[in-house]
């Protein structure tokens, strides 16, 4: 089934590294993407890595991902006080015909000065 | 700013109510997908559109209906509004139907029920 699942809250001191957590269940997944959503904002697509990846670096943010395990974690080196949002990770199904995509909870980075 | 815009931004009305959301996506793209964002539900995927026709459905009321047009706009429609249809709505983008490319976001569109 298409299920999502992610700790819901963490907070982290500013100059730290931040690590968010997701697993999936569906292994059918070919996408897994981060996104982030500012208080009052829409959702900025951060990064995603494909299914067949091991890791993918952006400057500060590192994804990894374990298919054996379902997880899938985003890395955030140097956490600002900017980077406090609440993370959503979602998995799309690149052998379907649908686009559609199913987002965990969400996780809320607290990140204290 | 992703491209996706959504009118209007806020919305308040009244149970038994009929409201229109609208979406236009980023130049080029063709798949239009809404989501619904409430506080007990999470973000949930309610219909997707390709270049005209509906692609995929989920957790979508029979109350709630789609459509896009022909330059690729599309509107959501809500009628008999309950309580519960309060939520954030948010229209996506992509170039094509499938998963294999970038969703972008509008900022959505905050739906007050009273």
């Amino acid at each position: 089934g298409e299920d999502v699942e992610q700790s819901l809250f963490l907070s982290v001191r500013e100059g730290d590294s931040s690590v968010i957590n997701c697993t999936y269940t569906d292994s059918s997944s070919t996408y897994l993407y981060w996104y982030k959503q500012e208080p009052g904002a829409g959702l900025q697509l951060l990064t995603y890595i494909f299914s067949n990846m091991d890791m993918k670096q952006d400057q500060r943010l590192t994804v990894l991902l374990n298919k054996k395990d379902k997880h899938l974690s985003l890395r955030i080196a140097d956490t600002q006080t900017g980077d406090s949002a609440i993370y959503f990770c979602a998995e799309s199904f690149g052998s379907s015909n649908t686009g559609k995509l199913i987002f965990g909870q969400g996780t809320t980075l607290q990140v204290k000065p | 700013d992703s491209g996706v815009t959504q009118t209007p931004k806020h919305l308040i009305t009244a149970t038994g109510q009929r409201v229109t959301l609208r979406c236009s996506p980023r130049s080029g793209d063709l798949s239009v997908y809404w989501y619904q964002q409430s506080l007990d539900q999470g973000l949930q995927f309610l219909i997707q559109y390709y270049n005209g026709e509906e692609r995929a459905k989920g957790n979508i009321l029979e109350r709630f209906s789609a459509q896009q047009f022909p330059d690729l706009h599309s509107e959501l429609n809500l009628s008999s509004l309950e309580l519960g249809d309060s939520a954030l709505y948010f229209c996506a983008s992509s170039a094509r139907d499938r998963g294999d490319n970038e969703q972008f976001f509008g900022p959505g569109t905050r739906l007050t029920v009273l």
